[in-house]
């Protein structure tokens, strides 16, 4: 049971380049996530889904898209990238029902020089 | 929007010692959860705390919804607990989660 992977691990864009950053689950997980971490701070949302084919903005949603075409995949997609989005990226999911907690993938670490 | 608050924002212990580390949210919220963020930046979920207490071995959380705080109690403190220690409320029934600014936590030898 492999949790919740992200790839890459590390990526550095030039500004103005595109970029996909893939998160897939392996948990039958109905809610999907993406957060920012910028350094020394908590973690921002950035989009969030409840299921495949629905996505919602999160606090910080500007330059950035998502899909949700499966339940399984959430990738989150910089279209034009400036140097504000040189953060970690962290994906995480969560079961429909019952109190249970958000699953973290390991984080995607994007530079954009 | 809704607040959260974290305090202290940095922690030094000597090993072995306990410490609580306090969250604080500006609204009702749907759940709360305690996580660690460890020195390879990997996030830990420690708890799902929408009320009451649970313990896990050392660490132990209270959250009181009605007085909107959390606590998160480390007790004999290892170096294994270094790390940025994060609380995060859900807002709506999606699970919409906001994060605190974190306690970092320094634990030395």
């Amino acid at each position: 049971n492999a949790g919740v992977t992200q790839t890459p691990k590390f990526r550095i864009l030039k500004i103005g380049q595109s970029m996909t950053l893939q998160c897939t689950q392996d948990m039958n997980h109905n809610y999907m996530y993406w957060y920012r971490q910028d350094p020394g701070m908590g973690l921002k949302l950035i989009y969030y889904s409840v299921g495949a084919g629905i996505t919602d903005k999160g606090e910080v949603p500007n330059g950035y898209n998502v899909s949700r075409s499966t339940t399984e995949d959430f990738p989150l997609r910089l279209e034009l990238a400036a140097p504000s989005q040189t953060s970690v990226y962290f994906c995480a999911s969560r079961p429909l029902t019952g109190n249970q907690p958000q699953h973290f993938g390991d984080g995607t670490r994007l530079s954009i020089l | 929007g809704i607040q959260v608050e974290q305090s202290p924002p940095d922690l030094i212990l000597q090993e072995g010692a306990n410490s609580t580390l306090r969250c604080n949210f500006s609204d009702s919220v749907n759940n709360l959860q305690w996580f660690h963020q460890n020195p390879w930046g990997q996030l830990i979920n420690l708890f799902y705390i929408p009320s009451g207490t649970k313990q896990n071995g050392r660490l132990s959380a209270t959250t009181v919804a009605t007085e909107r705080y959390s606590l998160l109690y480390i007790s004999s403190s290892q170096t294994t607990d270094s790390g940025v220690y994060f609380c995060a409320v859900g807002i709506t029934s999606y699970d919409k989660v906001i994060f605190g600014p974190g306690t970092s936590l320094s634990v030395i030898p």
